[in-house]
């Protein structure tokens, strides 16, 4: 069966610090890899979205970058954090079109 | 961009009562999924639909496809208290991209 990964759960980064979220897929091949943020109680933004190695597309300009290395990493990164990027990033994936999503369980993070 | 306009946005109910939230769009959707999301967790999947009319029970949870392939309701009969959180809709487009739309969330309160 298929499982994804999502580390880590919480973390606390002062401002101007880099950012490294990982997120990896098991038991399947050639996934789409999505990233999303939500602020506190509220709805789901899409920051990035990958159908293969190398190729991401950016939903939404800002602070943070996106990267596949692998067929099944996706990997959210920021050079210096501010503070507006505390939220919770969500790590997703699909099969392909008209399928939906398989959540990650969410990184926490704070910038202080 | 296409929007999935979700309501109620919040719902506070008792124990035993029945709820019911709907997503509505002007745009055409092949698929509808319906989601709920747990505090400080990803969202999970609950019900899937693929044609037009189409109506899904999983346990408590019914949720219709509608004919016109641009709204999709889902209904908690005899709501208990883990039934809190908040409930998502997302569709896939008619002839869109590889991603989902999500409607802002219904978030849900059960008093027991």
């Amino acid at each position: 069966s298929q499982t994804i990964h999502q580390w880590p759960a919480t973390l606390v980064q002062p401002v101007g610090s880099p950012l490294s979220l990982e997120c990896t897929v098991e038991g399947t091949s050639n996934p789409n890899l999505y990233w999303y943020r939500q602020a506190a109680g509220r709805g789901l933004q899409l920051l990035f979205y990958s159908v293969g190695i190398g190729q991401i597309s950016s939903e939404v300009p800002q602070n943070l970058s996106a990267s596949r290395p692998q067929d099944r990493q996706f990997i959210l990164s920021s050079k210096k954090l501010l503070l507006s990027d505390s939220g919770f990033y969500l790590c997703a994936w699909s099969p392909g079109r008209d399928y939906g999503y398989t959540f990650g369980s969410g990184t926490r993070l704070t910038v202080v | 961009g296409q929007q999935l306009n979700q309501s109620p946005q919040s719902m506070f109910i008792q124990e035993g009562e029945d709820v019911s939230m709907n997503c509505t769009s002007s745009s055409i959707f092949n698929t509808w999924l319906w989601y709920k999301q747990e505090p400080g967790e990803g969202p999970v999947l609950l019900i899937a639909l693929y044609k037009a009319g189409e109506l899904t029970s999983n346990g408590r949870l019914t949720a219709q496809f509608g004919i016109t392939r641009k709204d999709s309701f889902l209904n908690i009969s005899a709501s208990i208290p883990s039934d809190v959180g908040i409930y998502f809709c997302a569709g896939q487009l008619q002839g869109g991209s590889e991603k989902l739309v999500f409607g802002k969330g219904t978030k849900l309160t059960v008093n027991p």
